[in-house]
């Protein structure tokens, strides 16, 4: 079945800075990539995705890159601030279409 | 509603008890996934469903974990005999198209 792989598990830095946190797939039917941020005690909250035909997506500081070659894609934010500060976890689909496996997320601590 | 709503929000339970968790979907949404996140975890698939259906069930942990939906409407996640390892917050989304969106969830402890 689908794996995936969240790098790093934690990541510190200071407000301004960018972030980029990377994830790898294993099943190369997957087509969907979404990125959720959950903060402390709140639910996940979808914040970008991408589709497996388009190899990049951006949406104002926040930037999505897929390789389906090397099957592995990133979440980049730029301009980081402190309300950034979360567990942030990508996702991908299963063959079948009937599940988003999810990485073990990346504490993300932006520090002012 | 607007969003994805679960009840109850928190539900303490002696070992060995069964409970029940209510997800109510977005209006529209016909599928359907139940996770679990236990305490500083990452969210662990449950169950897919599909309308009333559930073509993937291959997360449920053990038989004591079941869950039905009615038509595209309410779902409910059934523990029976609970184990303090069930102890976790149980995540319910709905989809629509392909974007998922997720409840607040119920933290589940059992004591």
């Amino acid at each position: 079945g689908e794996n995936v792989e969240q790098h790093p598990s934690t990541l510190s830095v200071q407000e301004g800075d960018s972030a980029v946190i990377k994830c790898t797939y294993s099943d190369s039917a997957s087509n969907y990539f979404p990125w959720y941020k959950q903060e402390l005690g709140k639910r996940p909250q979808l914040i970008i995705d991408i589709r497996s035909n388009v190899g990049e997506k951006k949406d104002q500081r926040i930037a999505v890159t897929l390789n389906k070659t090397a099957k592995h894609f990133s979440l980049h934010i730029t301009e980081t601030q402190p309300e950034d500060s979360a567990v942030y976890f990508c996702a991908a689909n299963n063959q079948a279409g009937t599940a988003l496996i999810f990485g073990k997320g990346t504490t993300l601590s932006v520090s002012s | 509603g607007a969003g994805v709503s679960q009840s109850p929000s928190n539900k303490v339970t002696e070992k060995g008890k069964d409970v029940e968790l209510r997800c109510d979907p977005i209006s529209g949404h016909t599928a359907l996934y139940w996770y679990r996140q236990r305490l500083g975890q990452g969210l662990e698939f449950l169950i897919y469903f599909q309308g009333n259906s559930a073509p993937d069930k291959s997360g449920l942990p053990s038989d004591r974990f079941s869950a039905e939906r009615t038509g595209e409407s309410v779902s409910t996640l059934t523990i029976q005999r609970t184990q303090q390892e069930d102890s976790a917050v149980y995540l319910c989304a709905s989809k629509g198209g392909v974007r998922a969106f997720f409840g607040q969830g119920t933290r589940l402890t059992v004591v």
